[in-house]
């Protein structure tokens, strides 16, 4: 029962546009969402977080979108740089665990 | 802050033998977890201690797995009579006891190849 998904294993994007990575959930009773980028030989870095009871939460280029209705969210990064090339995981959260996504590989193109 | 910290980073075992990783979280971190990651999935949960306390083990985690955080600082990971379907990246992190909005700060893991 994979109750985090993330459907798109890789995308690749041309530098300076947006790139937005999919995340879709089943159990409605999660609290917390997070983004966690990571680059080869390193553990996941955390990057960006969303509470349930709201519908976007910006940092600098990251932002995050929620639609609980349709249990999915969203990362966008704009303008995308060749630096922000790595596997990027949703995860969800109702307690101290978090539970991952597959992730979704991003390339982007200098 | 020198981040969390795993020993060693790699690990070549034959199957059968014991092996046991080291995890040293950020200093002033009371929560300390383990995730199993494999080939081609997202971290899963192994387990999580609040200072010396294992609160919570995932079904994961067989018993020929078992994890100490003596005096709620460092932590140790051990897998008895390895088998091949342990080879992972093993995972630990570590946060401070607030929101959970807040994330974890990983280590850079251990990767276990059991042959």
């Amino acid at each position: 029962d994979q109750q985090v998904k993330q459907n798109s294993p890789s995308l690749s994007v041309q530098e300076g546009r947006i790139s937005i990575l999919n995340c879709d959930y089943t159990n409605s009773m999660f609290d917390y969402f997070l983004w966690y980028k990571k680059y080869p030989a390193e553990g996941p870095t955390f990057l960006i977080s969303i509470s349930s009871i709201k519908d976007k939460n910006e940092d600098g280029r990251f932002t995050v979108f929620l639609n609980k209705s349709a249990k999915h969210l969203s990362l966008h990064i704009v303008p995308s740089q060749p630096g922000d090339s790595a596997v990027y995981f949703c995860a969800a959260t109702g307690t101290y665990k978090y539970i991952f996504g597959t992730g979704t590989r991003l390339k982007v193109l200098a | 802050d020198t981040g969390v910290s795993q020993n060693p980073r790699h690990k070549i075992t034959k199957r059968g033998q014991n092996v046991t990783f080291r995890c040293d979280p950020i200093s002033e971190h009371n929560r300390l977890y383990w995730y199993r990651q494999t080939l081609g999935q997202g971290p899963e949960f192994l387990t999580y201690f609040q200072n010396e306390a294992q609160l919570e083990k995932s079904r994961l985690l067989s018993d020929r797995f078992s994890a100490e955080r003596p005096k709620g600082s460092f932590s140790t990971l051990e897998i008895q009579r390895t088998e091949q379907g342990d080879s992972a990246m093993y995972l630990c992190a570590s946060s401070l006891n607030r929101g959970l909005e807040y994330g974890y700060t990983f280590g850079s893991g251990t990767r276990l190849t059991v042959v």
